[in-house]
């Protein structure tokens, strides 16, 4: 299983909502990622999780809050967001280590806010 | 952190090979550089990676020069289902097992039939 799942795929919610996207692996990865695109910009880094610990946050503001349960999840808490958060947000996850290091990315949450 | 320069854009013949520059001047001796490609909001896809050798895989090949300073990404036969934006990273180690993956503003390529 090769595959990074992103759930939903398609989250449409107003400022005052609070939502969560989800994001699964089961590669044994042990670093995990979060990255905000904006329509025809590269994508963003927010956050890294590094064996379940938070390891880089981007200065994202605390609208945006990332929870990783368990090596295998991540979740992100959306509250209180704004129209110019919506975007196309993607999850990632890594070995965390080695020659073969690389990213596997997840198809992404297309977020609209109202 | 290593910042990538690439042209915002290239036009290249279905079946000829693409040539992708990348510029990383200021890369350090551990950063690893990647490609990645993103076709149309899809998740970005891994194409490869290398360090000082010249590598190849069944999708492209990747020549860096001996200074490090720049790379080259070669598609060896494009195809039209080769149109995508194309991003090359040079990667940081922040911590040991905490890796950063900053994306430039990557090279749209579009194949022409």
């Amino acid at each position: 299983d090769t595959e990074v799942t992103q759930t939903p795929k398609h989250l449409v919610m107003g400022m005052t909502n609070k939502k969560s996207l989800k994001c699964e692996q089961h590669m044994g990865h042990r670093a995990m990622y979060w990255y905000k695109q904006k329509a025809k910009k590269p994508p963003e880094l927010m956050f890294v999780y590094s064996y379940e610990k938070l390891s880089i946050n981007e200065s994202v503001p605390s609208r945006f809050s990332p929870e990783c349960p368990n090596s295998s999840l991540l979740n992100l808490h959306l509250h209180a967001l704004q129209p110019e958060d919506s975007a196309l947000y993607l999850c990632a996850s890594s070995r965390s280590g080695g020659r073969d290091e690389k990213l596997f990315f997840g198809s992404g949450t297309q977020l609209s806010v109202l | 952190d290593a910042k990538t320069t690439q042209p915002t854009s290239m036009d290249c013949a279905e079946g000829r090979a693409a040539n992708l520059p990348c510029n990383h001047s200021t890369i350090s001796g551990n950063e690893y550089v990647y490609w990645y490609r993103q076709i149309h909001s899809q998740g970005p896809q891994y194409i490869i990676h290398g360090l000082k050798n010249n590598e190849t895989n069944e999708m492209a090949s990747l020549i860096i020069t001996e200074d490090r300073k720049s790379s080259t990404l070669i598609l060896p036969h494009a195809t039209l289902r080769d149109t995508a934006v194309y991003y090359c990273i040079v990667r940081p180690v922040i911590t040991s097992g905490t890796y950063k993956y900053i994306f430039g503003t990557g090279t749209r390529l579009k194949v022409l039939a």
